[in-house]
This record gives C-alpha cells, structure tokens and sequence, in this order.
C-alpha cells in the first residue's frame, strides 16, 4: 500500500538554525498538510497545501515558517530560525482530495538545543 | 474550552475486554476521523466516517451528528491493540483541516 514517507526520522539541531523537513506525499495526492505535537501535548494543525499554494495556514505558522512543493514530489517544512519551542514531532499528511481521508507520514522528531 | 474533547483519557482493560472511547465535539463537522498513535509515534488512520457507523475487524466506529458525538469501540481487546486512539475532525468549510482532541492511552493487559 502507497505511504508517506518522512527524513529523517530525527533531526537535532542548534536554536537559531536553519531546518528543512522533508516529506514525499502519496503520488497522486493532492493536498498536503503539516502537523506538530509537543510532547505530552495534542496534534496541532500548522498549514494545509493545494495547487502549489498555502490553503490555509495556523497562528503557529509564522514567519518562520515555509513550505515548498519543489520538485513535483517532495514537500517540505522549512524553519527558518528555531527555537528551543519548535522541539516537537512534525507530521506530514496527504490526501488524494479535501474530503479524502490523510495518511500520515510516521513523523520526524524535532529536537532544538 | 477545546473543540474536540476525548473520554477517558487513560483506559486499562484486560485482554478481552470490550472497550469504549468516546469524542464530543462543539463545532460544525463535515467529517471526523479515528486515529491510532503507536509509542514510537506514528500515526494510522482508522476510520473517516460521518455519518452512521463503519466496522473493520474488531474496531467499530459511530457518530451521532445531532448529538455531536462518536465512539471508537474494540472488540475482544489483544495487548497489541495498546495505543493511544485520537479523534479528530475535519471542520465544516474549512478544506482538510483537522482539529485533534487530546487522545486517550490505552493499555491492555494480557
């Protein structure tokens, strides 16, 4: 059965640096999401994505956050400048239309010293 | 006060045992979805349903939209069915967009 697929796994990396998130959505998807879940805490929406544009974004999703459908397959998060509360575990979603049930990627845990 | 609310938070059973979940939500649905979170942290769907009830296996799920309600039940619980199960919905006119409640553990012993 097709999956997302999420790189890596774990990602630790200096407060104040640059992170990119990669996710490969299922291939005839066409509406990409990302989510976060602090530990201990509930999933949190970030920002959903249609047609190479931003559908609908949170109030987590700031300025320092972006994201990139750059080669027709692969669909990243990018923080720009992170902080020691961006630790937490990113999922990425997809789902063949708006209505279609998402499948999850199993998460890349994000760990911000 | 959270859109989406779970009961119980934490539930042990013994292998066996029939076991209830339940999700209350106080917003507009065009959908809601039935997850399951493994410890290493993945997540697997289980069911989008909205409306009636959908079986698969041991794991039946129902949603009553006018009392804004849904249950996730399990049938003969195994230890393998240990997880934490998270119902989430998918808002009326806002696209895909999920509003997660906040899961419940549950364990079941052999």
């Amino acid at each position: 059965e097709p999956e997302v697929t999420q790189t890596p796994s774990h990602q630790v990396t200096q407060m104040g640096q640059e992170v990119i998130l990669r996710c490969v959505p299922i291939s005839n998807h066409l509406y990409f999401y990302w989510y976060r879940q602090i530990l201990g805490q509930k999933v949190e929406f970030l920002v959903s994505f249609y047609n190479n544009e931003i559908s609908e974004k949170s109030e987590i999703f700031d300025d320092q956050f972006s994201v990139e459908r750059p080669d027709g397959s692969n669909f990243t998060l990018k923080i720009r400048s992170t902080k020691l509360e961006d630790s937490a575990m990113y999922f990425c979603a997809s789902s063949l239309t708006g209505l279609r049930p998402q499948h999850f990627g199993d998460g890349t845990r994000l760990s911000i010293l | 006060k959270n859109e989406v609310e779970q009961s119980p938070q934490n539930l042990t059973a013994q292998e066996g045992e029939f076991i209830t979940i339940n999700c209350s939500y106080s917003v507009g649905i065009s959908a809601l979805h039935w997850l399951q979170q493994h410890p290493g942290g993945g997540i697997v769907s289980l069911f989008m349903l909205s409306s009636g009830k959908k079986k698969h296996g041991r794991l039946i799920a129902t949603i009553n939209i006018q009392e804004k309600h849904s249950s996730l039940h399990i049938t003969a619980s195994h230890p393998r069915d240990s997880a934490v199960y998270i119902c989430a919905a998918r808002l009326y006119n806002q696209g895909g967009k999920l509003i997660f409640g906040q899961g419940t553990e549950l364990s079941v012993k052999p």
